[in-house]
């Protein structure tokens, strides 16, 4: 079955760049999406499709996905971009989820 | 506004079942995919299954099949998960998540929780 491996945690401080990675066999082929979750709050799509964004996301969310490995990255983080963040793809009609990331800002 | 709203989890002892509903609304049901996701407790996110608009088609985490099925009820704008044959790795918050395009699950309700133990 297909998998996407993402690492447990990064931190970044307020005001800089953060990068999320996600990795998976030939990913660029499929389209990545990209989940934040808030503490006791259910996910929130802030990157469609490898790097569409939804109206409401702020413009600092982007995303890139080639090869095997898709990214986001997140610019001028703030505080209020703590979170824990999943990656999903499709594989044969079935969704799979990255294992996610904590993202600290600190 | 788009609102989804689950109920139907509980405690629930090993091998026994449980009928998960989602209600929908503030949009037109019928012209979206429908999924069930699921997250264990301290745990990441899990697709569990997805059905068509028509009902006609379903996919399934292989993890769930032969255990778990999905329908709808469009003139209940709703969607139903069954789950049967429970075993304690199961115990998770289920969530469902309207799909767009068949790809972006673009808004989830608040979940209800699975609790399987005896």
């Amino acid at each position: 079955s297909y998998e996407l491996t993402q690492p447990p945690s990064v931190s970044v401080s307020p005001g800089q760049t953060a990068s999320i990675i996600c990795s998976g066999d030939k990913l660029g082929d499929k389209y990545a999406y990209w989940y934040q979750q808030k503490p006791g709050q259910s996910p929130v799509v802030v990157i469609y499709q490898d790097t569409k964004r939804p109206s409401r996301i702020p413009e600092r969310f982007s995303g890139s996905n080639s090869g095997n490995t898709a990214t986001l990255t997140i610019s001028g983080t703030q505080a209020m971009d703590e979170a824990d963040y999943y990656c999903q793809a499709w594989d044969s009609d079935t969704a799979v989820f990255g294992g996610g990331t904590k993202l600290t800002v600190l | 506004e788009v609102q989804l709203v689950e109920s139907g989890g509980g405690l629930v002892q090993p091998g026994g079942s449980l009928r998960l509903s989602c209600a929908a609304s503030g949009f037109i049901f019928t012209n979206y995919w429908m999924s069930w996701v699921r997250q264990a407790p301290g745990k990441g996110l899990e697709w569990v299954a997805n059905i068509k608009q028509d009902g006609s088609e379903k996919n399934y985490v292989d993890s769930v099949k032969g255990r778990f099925t999905i329908s709808r009820d469009n003139a209940k704008n709703s969607v139903y998960l069954e789950v049967n044959s429970l075993r304690a790795e199961d115990t998770a918050v289920y969530y469902c998540a309207r799909l767009v395009g068949q790809m972006v699950h673009d808004d989830w309700g608040q979940g209800t929780l699975v609790t399987v133990s005896s």
